[in-house]
């Protein structure tokens, strides 16, 4: 069963605005990670945010964790056509990740 | 270095044929995980392997899959007597100890049963 659920499902943005989604999840986790997945094939690893930490930033990506609202949000800044793909968050447990389901997104030039 | 591969990129197979998904994780990683993505959705863990502990399959849909790991390197995922349900794309990830957090998945074997 999925842990995560992210929203929006889709987001379409022109080329340089920012992109904002949100991931919500229902247990306690060691720590939450986002992915990007292009085409439908293999994930790459974005960032990872322990459940100690409330905020991360790496490159144009900026996360937050709200631990009491089992939430977290993922911000990409000045987006880029290459942007476009799908991003999951992912929680932690046992070694095991649970994806959400994902949030589609689409950068147009 | 390699990242993880896995092959057949494609699979095609008819209903009630046993198929075999192979993953070469990264060299030294010593864990190794198996998912299961439907079109559309999110990824569904499958097993686990560490070391030579004992693996999690505690994400296996049915006695129909099993998997292997030789060696504590190649994983081999079977399915026997496939049916169009087990349609999927199928990741396979590995992490080290050192960053037992971070997966590295492989680009996937997509399988279509017909």
């Amino acid at each position: 069963s999925q842990q995560g659920e992210e929203d929006p499902q889709a987001l379409s943005i022109q080329e340089g605005e920012n992109a904002t989604m949100n991931c919500s999840y229902k247990t306690s986790i060691n720590n939450l990670q986002w992915y990007r997945q292009n085409s439908g094939r293999g994930l790459v690893h974005l960032i990872l945010i322990r459940s100690n930490e409330r905020e991360k930033h790496s490159g144009r990506l900026r996360v937050t964790l709200d631990t009491s609202k089992k939430s977290s949000s993922l911000l990409i800044t000045a987006s880029r056509a290459a942007d476009t793909a799908s991003y999951f968050c992912a929680t932690e447990g046992d070694y095991k990740l649970s994806f959400g389901a994902g949030t589609t997104v689409t950068v147009r030039a | 270095g390699a990242g993880v591969s896995q092959s057949p990129s494609n699979k095609v197979t008819e209903k009630g044929k046993d198929v075999e998904l192979r993953c070469d994780p990264i060299s030294g990683h010593t864990a190794l995980y198996w998912y299961r993505q439907s079109l559309g959705q999110g990824l569904e863990f499958l097993i686990y392997f560490q070391g030579n502990s004992a693996p999690d399959k505690s994400g296996l849909p049915s006695d129909r899959f099993s998997a292997e790991r030789t060696g504590g390197s190649v994983s081999t995922l079977t399915i026997q007597r496939t049916q169009q349900e087990d349609s999927a794309v199928y990741l396979c990830a590995s992490s080290s100890l050192e960053s037992s957090y971070e997966q590295y998945f492989g680009p996937g074997t997509r399988l279509t049963v017909t």
